[in-house]
């Protein structure tokens, strides 16, 4: 069982905006800034967002958010090339151990 | 271009031992943590272990303690995993990535495209 609780699946048509949700504790994401890693057919992972600002070269439809220990990475203006799997990681104190989330897979209708 | 290049998988007895090597390009390797991240077939990403710069600082998750070894060659731009005692579930995709430090937190930057570990009799 992971650290981090991400939704296993979501869905979005093009153009559409999604959420995608990762909960914590005070011990991570409430201590710590949170990564986000899309990972495209099970190829090398990409960071995607370093907390809330953005990559060198990530298009600015990517946006991430957090509060208390819940972050959040939301996508607006869905694009096909957005469809892939997408983990949530930060580092957990009491663990001393980096964590990562199940991953959420995001489906493109 | 900053690259990480990883080498060194293949298939192993339950028990037996392999070392992963990941060469680094493009950067200055010295001045970086750097970590190892393994992901088994069809499930998530799991952290396995880290080294700061100088590599007097090294963190491990629990279930390889004792068993893993993390390691790096600045001189030669190189990190590695000496892996043994290994099981069957340590069968994985094992990455390296770098750790970079971005307004006072670290995120995993950059990532190799991996090394396919299998332990299988």
């Amino acid at each position: 069982q992971s650290a981090l609780t991400q939704e296993a699946s979501v869905s979005g048509t093009v153009g559409q905006k999604v959420t995608l949700s990762c909960t914590g504790n005070s011990k991570n994401i409430g201590s710590y800034a949170v990564g986000w890693y899309q990972q495209i057919s099970h190829g090398a992972p990409k960071i995607v967002m370093f907390g809330n600002s953005l990559p060198s070269g990530i298009p600015d439809r990517f946006s991430g958010s957090k509060s208390g220990t819940t972050a959040s990475l939301t996508i607006s203006g869905l694009q096909p090339e957005d469809e892939a799997d997408y983990y949530c990681s930060t580092w957990d104190n009491s663990l001393t151990a980096w964590v990562f989330g199940g991953g959420t897979k995001l489906t493109v209708l | 271009e900053v690259q990480l290049v990883e080498s060194g998988g293949g298939l192993v007895q339950p028990g037996g031992s392999l070392r992963l090597s990941c060469a680094a390009s493009g950067f200055i390797f010295s001045t970086y943590w750097v970590t190892w991240v393994r992901q088994a077939p069809g499930k998530g990403l799991e952290w396995v272990a880290n080294i700061n710069p100088d590599g007097g600082v090294k963190q491990y998750m629990d279930s390889v303690k004792g068993r893993f070894t993390i390691s790096r060659d600045n001189a030669k731009n190189s990190l590695f995993l000496q892996m043994n005692s290994l099981r069957a579930e340590d069968t994985a995709v094992y990455y390296c990535a770098r750790h970079d430090l971005v307004y006072n937190y670290y995120y995993m930057d950059v990532w190799g495209k991996g090394t396919t570990v299998t332990v299988s009799s």
